[in-house]
């Protein structure tokens, strides 16, 4: 499986854009790169996914790397809500429902 | 929008007894769902892939005369813990397929805490 490297923690202030990077350098052409994240004591929660393009949606935005091999999730005002742990996959999609996780980045938002 | 919902939140049980945790899609069917287990401080892992109507998939390294999964219907996903054990006690979480979205994302359950005393 492709892997993804996140640093372990991250801070932010509340209130102030927050750009959470995923490397992903084996990416293959096919596989798309999916955001998920964890609230402490609760299941994850999907986030925003991406093949080649930028993403936006209600939650977040997607940076993708021209060559792919990079991404970064951007959210536009953290809020304290948003303190969490933030996991980058790798998914080949295609009926592939398979997500695996690794150790992702703990978010932490100052107020 | 669709959700997982997990019965119960939480399971205090003694050692050597089994403990039955439910997965169920609400307003969306999901032929395939997805048990994990996670430890304190741990990622996620994948335990085994339930299929409506057939045998669950199991990953390696997963016992899975301790793990039973049925998946007895287009909403519905069990998973017992048997004979569980100390070792047991972990944070299990169940997901299932978005119906919507392309690209294989997923809906999670809220887990279920299981201690074993």
């Amino acid at each position: 499986d492709a892997k993804t490297t996140q640093p372990n923690s991250m801070e932010s202030n509340e209130e102030e854009p927050v750009h959470l990077p995923c490397n992903h350098s084996t990416i293959s052409g096919t596989d798309y790169i999916h955001w998920y994240r964890q609230l402490p004591s609760q299941g994850p929660e999907y986030v925003i996914h991406g093949l080649t393009s930028n993403v936006n949606n209600r939650m977040a935005s997607l940076a993708i790397a021209e060559d792919r091999k990079s991404s970064t999730l951007i959210l536009h005002r953290a809020t304290l809500r948003d303190a969490a742990v933030y996991y980058c996959i790798l998914n080949p999609g295609a009926g592939s429902y398979q997500l695996t996780f690794g150790k992702g980045t703990k978010l932490s938002v100052i107020p | 929008g669709a959700v997982v919902s997990q019965h119960p939140s939480w399971v205090i049980c003694k050692s050597g007894t089994s403990v039955k945790i439910e997965c169920r899609s609400l307003d969306f069917q999901a032929t395939t769902m997805f048990w994990y287990r996670q430890f304190p401080k741990k990622s996620l892992m994948l335990m085994a892939t339930s299929n409506e109507g057939s045998k669950a998939t199991y990953e390696q390294g997963v016992e899975k005369d301790k793990f039973l999964i049925n998946h007895a219907s287009l909403t519905l996903s069990t998973l017992t813990v048997t004979s569980a054990h100390p070792e047991d006690s972990s944070f299990y979480i169940c997901s299932a397929p978005n119906p919507g979205l392309a690209a294989d994302t997923q809906y999670f359950g809220p887990g279920t805490r299981l201690t074993v005393l």
